[in-house]
């Protein structure tokens, strides 16, 4: 089982749909959670942090955590085609110093 | 604020060369991570530098190695090159260890034919 793993993509949504983007992660400790998107050719920027079980709202953004279900979840409101990229899911293990673990992204398709 | 800079962009080597990347974390942060990301295997982490010390280390053999200058700066090495080391090395910074989001840099895209 890998460390964090993600919807094999890739995704494709109509422009204005809801894109819901999931992630599972194995180390039932680990505290911090993040999102990044990364154009192609582009270095990963991070859109989402998520430390606590519910929803965190930013913008057209939602990260989702439920540490139970060991799933962390980012819906994307209102598509644009802009949002058209890779989404990262990343687990910063227990006690691990700055250390991030990856999924392997989904990738996202906004069509007008 | 300006972001995270590295340093060369773009890289071209030969199997066996050594090569030396550079990165300058944003102002105030004190902490880097190296990350490799290659098709295969994704986005893995290198190491992780806090006040010139290797703090964590990822699961790569010794060719690959690092430091860290009392301005923050940070350095990676990679020894004796081989075709497989050919990937996008991605430096990171934070604020310090215990704060977890880390922000990227552009990234250096190294070639070893």
């Amino acid at each position: 089982q890998k460390e964090v793993e993600q919807n094999s993509g890739p995704l494709s949504v109509p422009e204005g749909a809801i894109a819901s983007l999931n992630c599972t992660y194995s180390d039932r400790v680990s505290q911090s959670f993040f999102w990044y998107r990364q154009y192609s050719g582009k270095s990963p920027e991070l859109i989402m942090s998520i430390y606590s079980n519910g929803d965190k709202e930013d913008g057209r953004f939602t990260a989702q955590l439920n540490k139970a279900s060991q799933y962390v979840s980012l819906l994307i409101r209102d598509s644009q085609p802009s949002d058209s990229a890779t989404y990262l899911c990343a687990v910063a293990p227990y006690n691990q110093g700055g250390k991030l673990i990856f999924g392997q992204g989904t990738e996202l398709s906004v069509k007008p | 604020k300006a972001g995270v800079t590295q340093t060369p962009r773009y890289l071209i080597k030969t199997r066996g060369q050594q090569v030396t990347l550079s990165c300058s974390p944003i102002s105030g942060h004190r902490s880097v991570s190296w990350y490799q990301q290659t098709p295969g295997q994704g986005l893995q982490f290198l190491f992780e530098y806090f006040s010139e010390t290797q703090r964590n280390k990822g699961n790569f053999p010794g060719r690959f190695s690092g430091r860290q200058f009392s301005n923050s700066r940070s350095e990676m090495n990679v020894s004796t090159l081989e075709l497989g080391d050919s990937a996008l090395y991605l430096c990171a910074s934070s604020q310090a260890p215990s704060v977890y989001e880390q922000f990227f840099g552009p990234g250096t895209r190294l070639t070893v034919l």
